[in-house]
């Protein structure tokens, strides 16, 4: 039930850009996307509904394959604020259930 | 917008003893809670979540409940605390007029000593 992320890290320079990969074998409803900072909260980035409906920043983007059950989040030109643990999130088609997938930690460096 | 509320922020306490966290929400109705507990450098884990008041589901079995008395609260406790229980601990709720987002509480980080 719990998704699997690719690569578990990754440290990237100012500028340059990050795909952090969720899989899930159930299918899904949705996929959320979230950033935590060490000691905070997680908080929202970026949602994608079956069907293909989409939300989100600019510079982060998503996709999401219904028929693989798997999302990419994309970050472009990395900045130092993107540094933190980056979890998808899965809501499969039945029942109320959210899971949490296995944390991608990312660290910007200058 | 919708205002979740945890306490205490930081707690220590003694492994057998009781534990109580309580969990509020503020301008929502009827909304779906969940309680995540996040362990040092590891991913967050659903513990238990509810759809409405008196319904809750469990995750993981363990010594820890939950409950909801009222519509926005959302409590989790134990009878005796192991270890293993400590960690930072979420709620976090569908609610607000995006339906298809879950915000979360600030959370509490427990300590068993």
């Amino acid at each position: 039930q719990q998704p699997v992320q690719s690569p578990q890290a990754v440290i990237l320079r100012e500028g340059e850009d990050a795909v952090i990969n969720c899989s899930s074998s159930k299918a899904l409803y949705s996929v959320h996307w979230y950033r935590q900072k060490h000691g905070e909260a997680p908080v929202f980035l970026m949602i994608l509904l079956k069907g293909g409906e989409q939300k989100g920043h600019d510079k982060i983007s998503a996709s999401f394959n219904e028929k693989k059950q798997q999302s990419s989040l994309y970050l472009t030109a990395s900045q130092l604020s993107y540094s933190g643990t980056y979890f998808c999130g899965t809501e499969e088609d039945t029942g109320n259930q959210f899971y949490f997938g296995t944390g991608t930690s990312l660290t910007v460096i200058p | 917008s919708q205002t979740i509320h945890q306490w205490p922020a930081t707690l220590v306490q003694p492994v057998g003893s009781p534990l109580s966290l309580e969990c509020t929400v503020e301008g929502t109705s009827n909304p779906n809670l969940y309680w995540y507990r996040q362990a040092a450098g590891r991913g967050l884990q659903l513990l238990f979540y509810s759809v409405g008041i008196g319904q809750i589901s469990s995750e993981v079995p363990q010594n820890l409940s939950a409950s909801r008395p009222q519509d926005r609260q959302f409590i989790l406790s134990s009878k005796k605390l192991l270890l293993s229980d400590s960690g930072f601990y979420l709620c976090a709720c569908y609610c607000g007029q995006d339906t298809d987002t879950q915000y979360f509480g600030p959370g509490t980080r427990l300590t068993v000593l």
